[in-house]
């Protein structure tokens, strides 16, 4: 079975720029999320999705980012305009429910950095 | 609100001796609990979760965790560190089985020969 997958695993832009970072979830995994690290402090969760719609979108920064999981499988997220403070290491994981047991699987991290 | 405080931003062992990772959190509800190991250039891995079936939890790898209520924490060990645990380590709390996942700052672990 495949794991959660990002792409691309690096990105440098320059401020104002735009820049889209695609996650494939297991296979089956209902649930998608989004979590950011800015260099030197803790993992943030930005937003929930269960199949294509918003479960929880309380820890995106501000109105550049925008998630979307057209058609419930893979999922984007952009941002637009790219702004320093946005560099970091975005991560997505995905999970299922089975037997009331729900485990979040992590993909590798897609490290962005805006100059 | 949730929070989860790790302490220690850096943890150096010797290899063969204990390994013990503080994590202390804060819930109104009881929490779910877990950690997470990330090696170099990898995605996050579960190692070990309490979902209030049994106090002291046994991951992979090695590590165990024991959640004590009365101290809010849930300390990982192990009890013989190997080369190959030298990684960060990650503990994390959440309301439900499911939903967002709130981080500790991460403990980066080294082990020496």
């Amino acid at each position: 079975e495949a794991g959660v997958t990002q792409f691309p695993s690096h990105s440098v832009i320059e401020k104002g720029q735009t820049v889209t970072l695609r996650c494939d979830p297991i296979s089956g995994h209902d649930n998608l999320y989004w979590y950011r690290r800015v260099m030197g402090k803790e993992i943030k969760f930005l937003l929930h999705f269960v199949k294509e719609s918003k479960q929880d979108e309380s820890g995106m920064p501000n109105n550049r980012f925008l998630a979307e999981r057209t058609g419930g499988t893979y999922s984007t997220l952009k941002v637009q305009p790219a702004e320093l403070e946005d560099s970091g290491v975005y991560f997505c994981a995905s999970s299922r429910r089975l037997a009331g047991q729900e485990t979040q699987y992590f993909g590798p991290g897609t490290r962005l950095l805006v100059l | 609100a949730q929070s989860v405080t790790q302490l220690g931003s850096h943890v150096s062992v010797s290899e063969g001796a204990l390994v013990l990772l503080r994590c202390n959190y804060s819930s109104s509800v009881p929490p779910y609990l877990f950690w997470y190991v990330q090696y170099p250039n990898q995605g996050l891995q579960l190692l070990l979760k309490y979902t209030s079936a049994a106090t002291l939890v046994k991951g992979i790898n090695g590590f165990e965790a024991e959640f004590k209520k009365s101290e809010t924490s849930f300390h990982l060990t192990k009890p013989s560190a190997h080369m190959s645990d030298a990684a960060e380590y990650f503990c994390a709390v959440s309301k439900n089985q499911g939903g967002k996942l709130i981080f500790g700052q991460g403990t980066e672990l080294s082990v020496k020969p």
